[in-house]
């Protein structure tokens, strides 16, 4: 059976931190993984990664991914209170996106 | 604001009415898609639609009808629904399959 973990469920940091979230998984026909912000409505697009241990940037945000031990991790560095939101990883297998429970991220000023 | 547009933004219809959900884009995505979203739960995938043919059905209950009558437009026809599909409902596109998809604001449906 297909599984998306993300960790941790929630955290809270203070502006300025650097926060490391978690996304593993186990899914059969694996494509990429992707990665998307959500706050109030809709999922905001971040990165989609493909290719095992090429780091992707965008600005304060970074991501990499392992495709031998099944993982991902995003990098927010020098955090800002608008970086608050739930950040959801998702593999995708030919187009079925299949999404983790996501971390809940509350970034204090 | 999203470059896919879903209306209506709420609905709140009883459980023998028969309604109808909205998405549109003008990107030229030829993949479109629609997923559940439950209070503090990630989004489910319910549909995908490759070329205007129906690709994916995610054993979604026959009281949700998905329809795409050309390109740009996605429908979900709902009738006879229950209390607990109450949700937001969201579309999104995609250039194809695998590439990434781009969501809409939703439409938050309550059924009475």
């Amino acid at each position: 059976e297909d599984k998306v973990v993300q960790s941790p469920l929630s955290l809270v940091v203070h502006e300025g931190d650097t926060v490391t979230l978690n996304c593993s998984y186990e899914v059969t026909n694996f494509r990429s993984l992707l990665w998307y912000k959500q706050e109030k409505k809709a999922p905001t697009f971040l990165f989609m990664l493909t290719s095992s241990g090429i780091e992707k940037k965008s600005g304060r945000l970074s991501s990499i991914l392992d495709k031998k031990e099944l993982f991902s991790i995003l990098n927010i560095t020098a955090t800002q209170t608008g970086d608050s939101a739930v950040y959801l990883c998702a593999p995708d297998s030919w187009g079925k996106l299949q999404f983790g429970a996501g971390t809940q991220v509350v970034v204090t000023p | 604001d999203t470059e896919v547009t879903q209306t209506p933004k709420h609905l709140v219809m009883g459980m023998t009415n028969k309604k109808s959900l909205k998405c549109e884009q003008h990107m030229g995505h030829r993949a479109m898609y629609w997923y559940k979203q439950k209070a503090k739960k990630p989004p489910e995938l319910m549909f995908v639609y490759s070329y205007e043919k129906l690709s994916i059905n995610e054993s979604v209950p026959s009281r949700f009808s998905p329809e795409c009558p050309n390109s740009s437009l996605l429908n979900l026809h709902l009738h006879a629904l229950q209390p607990e599909d109450s949700a937001l409902y969201l579309c999104a596109s995609s250039q194809v399959f695998s590439q990434p998809q781009h969501f809409g604001d939703g439409t938050r449906l309550s059924i009475l």
